[in-house]
């Protein structure tokens, strides 16, 4: 089946560190592959997505690439601001329904 | 009002009562999804409706039953909940297919005494 694999948090950074938060992916077919980000007391919300073999999402300063031969979406961000402080799913679909399969999620702590 | 809404925003009920949890979204979406998000597992998803039929059911136990009356309304009806129930229960909408983008309301938490 299906699975997302992803960097154990917390992750604690200085506000304008580089960030990365590794993910894998196990997949049947061509998935497309989201990092959604919540904030304290919110829903998820979409970050950014990206839908075939090397395309780059990308949104707020944060970048992914879609890596067939790695099997991986690594989020990135070169400056981080205390803002940025929230829990980061990595996450993948590849029914027509549109189900997502879930990362187990990395808090993103960053301060001042 | 706009995007995905759910109430109540926080429930607290005991292993008897019966309650219900509502989502209702604004996007014009086909597709509306139930999520399980608790402290010790990853978010689980529990059931996809799809032009108001279900499409699928995750292996919920038979406690949780969704309605879906119209592709705007989604319902989690809760019957003799257990302690284990507890959690933050999500509910999500979308154009459903494999590239969209699911849009979430902020969650429901729910606290089974």
């Amino acid at each position: 089946g299906n699975s997302v694999t992803q960097m154990e948090g917390p992750v604690t950074l200085s506000e304008e560190a580089f960030l990365t938060i590794n993910c894998t992916y196990t997949a049947t077919g061509y998935p497309s592959l989201f990092w959604y980000v919540q904030y304290p007391g919110e829903g998820l919300q979409l970050l950014l997505k990206a839908t075939k073999a090397d395309d780059k999402g990308s949104n707020k300063g944060f970048e992914a690439t879609y890596r067939k031969e790695t099997t991986s979406f690594h989020l990135e961000k070169g400056s981080v601001q205390v803002s940025d402080s929230a829990v980061y799913f990595c996450a993948l679909s590849t029914d027509s329904w549109g189900k997502l399969q879930f990362g187990a999620g990395t808090q993103v702590v960053v301060t001042p | 009002e706009t995007g995905v809404t759910q109430t109540p925003r926080h429930l607290v009920m005991g292993m008897t009562n019966k309650k219900s949890l509502k989502c209702e979204q604004h996007l014009g979406h086909n597709a509306m999804y139930w999520y399980k998000q608790s402290a010790k597992k990853p978010l689980e998803l529990m059931f996809v409706y799809s032009l108001e039929e279900r499409v699928e059911n995750n292996s919920v136990p038979s406690r949780f039953s969704p309605e879906c009356p119209n592709s705007s309304h989604l319902f989690l009806h809760l019957h003799t909940l257990q302690p284990e129930d507890s959690a933050l229960y999500l509910c999500a909408s979308s154009q459903g297919g494999t590239s969209d983008t699911q849009y979430f309301g902020p969650g429901t938490r729910l606290t089974v005494l």
